[in-house]
């Protein structure tokens, strides 16, 4: 079945640093690949998205690119910041059978950024 | 106000006790659904639906059931309690337009802690 699978945590970086969260994912057919970010107390909220192999989401310095050839969504940021502390989740849509649209999630990677 | 709304926040309650959670949506979305977090594993789907009389069963329902009573509200009970369905739910809502599996939107989060 479909399954996603990313890098264990935690992960801990200074204030401007680069970020890689890796991401690798198990689907037929195409799915649609997500980023999601946990802040402390929260819900899950959108950090990106691409529909397509080639697409690349971006969003507040977030990026990753849908990788068809190795199957992957990698996270990537060039300088992160005290702010960016939270729980990074990758994740597919399904787009098969009955299930249509329901999302798989990795485990999350947290993310810890020093001062 | 929040688009998608979750009662109560924290619950700590005793084996054997019924508990009801309550979603609430004001995004007008077809789609709702039921996940539980717990460290180290991610979110995990109990129920979804995809309209008022449309319910499924996710990854882990048993010892949980829901209610679809509107559109606009989705509610998960667990008929009796057991320490082990200690952990964070999350209500979600999503739509679908054309071809594309749009984002889950997410309520806060309910802690319940069962003793």
């Amino acid at each position: 079945g479909n399954s996603v699978t990313q890098m264990e945590g935690p992960v801990t970086l200074s204030e401007e640093a680069f970020l890689t969260i890796n991401c690798t994912y198990t689907a037929t057919g195409y799915p649609s690949l997500f980023w999601y970010v946990q802040y402390p107390g929260e819900g899950l909220q959108l950090l990106l998205k691409a529909t397509k192999a080639d697409d690349k989401g971006s969003n507040k310095g977030f990026e990753a690119t849908y990788r068809k050839e190795t199957t992957s969504f990698h996270l990537e940021k060039g300088s992160v910041q005290v702010s960016d502390s939270a729980v990074y989740f990758c994740a597919l849509s399904d787009r098969g059978g009955g299930s249509q649209g329901n999302l798989i999630f990795g485990k999350g990677t947290k993310l810890s950024v020093k001062p | 106000d929040a688009d998608v709304t979750q009662t109560p926040r924290n619950r700590i309650t005793k084996t054997g006790k019924r508990i009801m959670l309550e979603c609430s949506q004001t995004k007008g979305h077809d789609r709702m659904y039921w996940y539980r977090q717990d460290p180290g594993l991610g979110l995990r789907l109990i129920y979804y639906s995809f309209d008022v009389k449309d319910i499924n069963k996710g990854e882990i329902s048993d010892g949980y059931s829901v209610s679809r009573q509107a559109q606009a509200k989705f509610s998960l009970s667990l008929e009796s309690a057991i320490p082990n369905q200690t952990a964070l739910y999350f209500c979600a809502t999503s739509d679908l337009t054309g071809d594309q599996y749009n984002e889950q939107f997410f309520g806060p989060g309910t802690r319940l802690t069962v003793l």
